[in-house]
């Protein structure tokens, strides 16, 4: 199952509303998970399930869709905000990742 | 809290076998599977397999003929195994636990990458 994700990277500034798309070639239903990777770090859980917040992730992430098309929004984009952010299908094998998005400051 | 920490050579002969271990600390090994995960310097992620304690595998088809991973429950810790290396298997390594739930499944504790580079 191949997943692309667009924008493929964007500029934004502190406060704006981010909005990362990621499309799946076959359904998925809400085998969806989202990813928030740091230059030299590993990646870090940011929601399941399409929609689950990950334990403590802030509440400004927030994930949706289903099936075959998905999104990451952060509501109000925050200084440590900016990084790269991959979607990964757990639906079925093999697991597969987005090519990533990388939100970099405006 | 779980931790997980990779150990091996972090230089590599073409066509030779690239070896990895992951170490699982503060939490069982039993119930989960174990996953290997690499990422090309400057690219994006690919899964290349996982392990359940009791041994049973799964492997990404890119991979799949090159690839073992195994499990060894006494020690706490999985390998990694890729034969026949080039250039193009130059990459961080990272190991990490799939979690498990009713609204599937997810990757939730990580390591933090080891760099293997493949070059003679």
């Amino acid at each position: 199952i191949q997943l692309t994700q667009s924008p493929s990277s964007l500029s934004a500034s502190v406060g704006d509303r981010v909005t990362i798309t990621c499309r799946a070639s076959q359904g998925i239903r809400s085998y969806l998970v989202w990813f928030q990777q740091k230059p030299g770090k590993a990646p870090k859980l940011l929601i399941y399930g399409t929609s689950t917040l990950q334990s403590g992730v802030p509440s400004r992430f927030s994930g949706s869709g289903s099936g075959t098309d998905f999104t990451l929004t952060i509501s109000s984009l925050q200084p440590e905000d900016f990084a790269t952010y991959y979607c990964q299908q757990v639906n079925s094998y093999p697991l597969t990742f987005g090519g990533g998005t990388k939100v970099e400051i405006k | 809290q779980v931790q997980l920490q990779e150990s091996g050579p972090g230089l590599v002969k073409p066509s030779e076998t690239l070896s990895l271990t992951c170490i699982v600390s503060s939490g069982p090994i039993s119930g989960f599977y174990w996953n290997w995960i690499r990422q090309p310097p400057g690219e994006g992620l690919e899964w290349i397999g996982n392990v359940y304690h009791s041994g049973t595998t799964n492997y990404n088809p890119s991979l799949n003929s090159r690839v073992t991973i195994s499990v060894d429950t006494s020690k706490n810790q999985f390998a990694l195994k890729l034969t026949s290396v080039t250039a193009a298997d130059t990459a961080i390594y990272y190991c990490a636990r799939r979690m498990n739930t009713p609204m599937g499944n997810y990757l939730d504790f990580w390591g933090q990458g080891i760099l293997v580079t493949v070059s003679s």
